[in-house]
């Protein structure tokens, strides 16, 4: 079975502080896929980022980094500079391919960002 | 505008009424899927579909609960007899391929 654990439920910052998002996932698959989603207000879930389970190379995507790290099954997600627009819930999710065709997702219960100003 | 989308986007209901929420997944994607999330929790798979065969059921979804995607195209979820537990965001996503999926901005369902 698959799971993904986000051990903080909820984190406060003020505007500018760096911000490390922890997620930790169990699997036996030994491929799998990982991702990042953002949950604002509204509901809707925007994806942010997939990494695969054979690139463990990091990622930067503007404020937004992304440390892989399979020893420690491990793929924690940075915001650099944090800001209010920022605050939000965010999700990190696992899958792998289950039947030929299913991918589902499995989430953690999510992270509550709050930026203040 | 070609994302998916999902209707009603709220629905109030009394225990016991049936509710059925409908998902129009992106055109061509074969794959959709339906989560809940429940206040406080993650996304939860409920069930899984290419084109219109339903190939997975979570044992979330119990017999109160139907999911049909008559010739592959939209999804229909239907719970009966509903009860407060249900109360949740219902989620649908569809997918081209692997790994990818889209999803809509959810039916907030409330029991009361």
């Amino acid at each position: 079975a698959q799971k993904v654990t986000q051990a903080q439920t909820e984190i406060s910052v003020v505007e500018k502080e760096d911000v490390t998002l922890d997620c930790v996932y169990e699997t036996r698959d030994t491929t799998y896929y990982l991702f990042w989603y953002k949950q604002p207000p509204s509901g809707e879930l925007v994806f942010l980022i997939r990494r695969n389970s054979f690139d463990e190379q990091n990622e930067i995507s503007g404020r937004y980094s992304w440390n892989f790290q399979k020893s420690t099954s491990s793929f924690n997600f940075t915001i650099t500079a944090s800001q209010v627009v920022d605050s939000a819930v965010y999700f990190c999710a696992l899958s792998a391919e289950v039947g030929g065709s299913n991918y589902k997702l499995t989430f953690g219960k999510g992270t509550l960002l709050t930026v203040n100003p | 505008d070609t994302g998916v989308s999902q209707d009603p986007r709220h629905k109030i209901t009394k225990r016991g009424q049936n509710v059925t929420f409908r998902c129009d997944p992106i055109s061509e994607h074969n794959r959709l899927y339906w989560y809940r999330q429940t206040l406080g929790q993650g996304p939860e798979f409920l069930t899984y579909f290419q084109n219109e065969a339903q190939l997975e059921k979570s044992r979330l979804l119990s017999d109160r609960f139907s999911a049909e995607r008559p010739k592959g195209s939209f999804s229909t979820l239907e719970i009966q007899r509903t009860e407060q537990g249900d109360s949740a965001m219902y989620l649908c996503a569809s997918s081209p391929q692997g790994w990818e999926q889209y999803f809509g901005p959810g039916t907030r369902l409330t029991v009361t």
